[in-house]
């Protein structure tokens, strides 16, 4: 079956680096993906992992282990406008390009 | 900075009617997605559309659901008999290539079913 799970919430505060996880099992792997998505709005891509380490874009970054089925995103410095939910996303393996995602993590950034 | 368009931005209809959800995707873009959201649940792969045939579609695309590239920029979703439970938000993305490249989201569509 698919499955990708990551937590419900997190609270971090301004300034502060928070780490966001995400686990899957899939029947296909071509890629992890992080979006962003505010409320009422539609996901932004963030980062994309196809091997198996950290990529690092500015404020975020992002890890792959594809031997266990984890990744995490990584947000440093943070401000208010990061307020959103953190969608991660695997694309399947078949020549379609599914995309399946995670339920999100809404992240709360207090001052 | 191009962007992917849809509208309309929302949509009321009645069950049992026809609805037909545009995009605009990326002019240089190939391949064509669509995607729906039910309120407070996470992103939902409808169907995958490339060299004007469908790639792949998940088992929510059933017989209700079809799609369509009726010219060189537009994409359609067309619902044949709406039910209460399609009422989701719609969103449309792009993307140059298949995989990996990324896939860019359009606004989307809230499509209210009553």
């Amino acid at each position: 079956g698919q499955n990708i799970d990551q937590p419900t919430e997190m609270t971090a505060t301004e300034g502060a680096i928070v780490q966001i996880n995400c686990t899957y099992q899939t029947s296909g792997f071509n890629g992890l993906f992080w979006y962003q998505q505010h409320a009422g709005e539609a996901p932004t891509f963030l980062s994309y992992n196809v091997l198996d380490g950290l990529e690092e874009k500015g404020r975020f970054s992002s890890f792959l282990s594809r031997s266990k089925g984890y990744s995490y995103l990584l947000l440093k410095e943070l401000q208010m406008k990061d307020s959103a939910s953190y969608l991660c996303a695997v694309r399947d393996r078949g020549g379609g390009f599914k995309t399946i995602f995670g339920a999100g993590t809404r992240l709360f950034v207090k001052a | 900075e191009p962007e992917v368009t849809q509208t309309p931005s929302h949509q009321v209809t009645q069950m049992g009617q026809e609805v037909i959800l545009r995009c605009v995707p990326i002019s240089n873009h190939l391949y064509f997605y669509w995607y729906r959201q039910i309120l407070g649940q996470k992103v939902e792969f409808l169907v995958s559309f490339y060299n004007n045939e469908i790639s792949e579609k998940s088992e929510i695309f059933d017989d209700q659901f079809s799609v369509e590239r009726p010219d060189g920029s537009n994409f359609t979703l067309k619902i044949r008999s709406t039910k209460l439970e399609d009422s989701a938000m719609y969103f449309c993305a792009s993307s140059v290539g298949g995989a990996p490249d990324t896939q860019y989201f359009g606004p989307g569509t809230r499509l209210t079913v009553l």
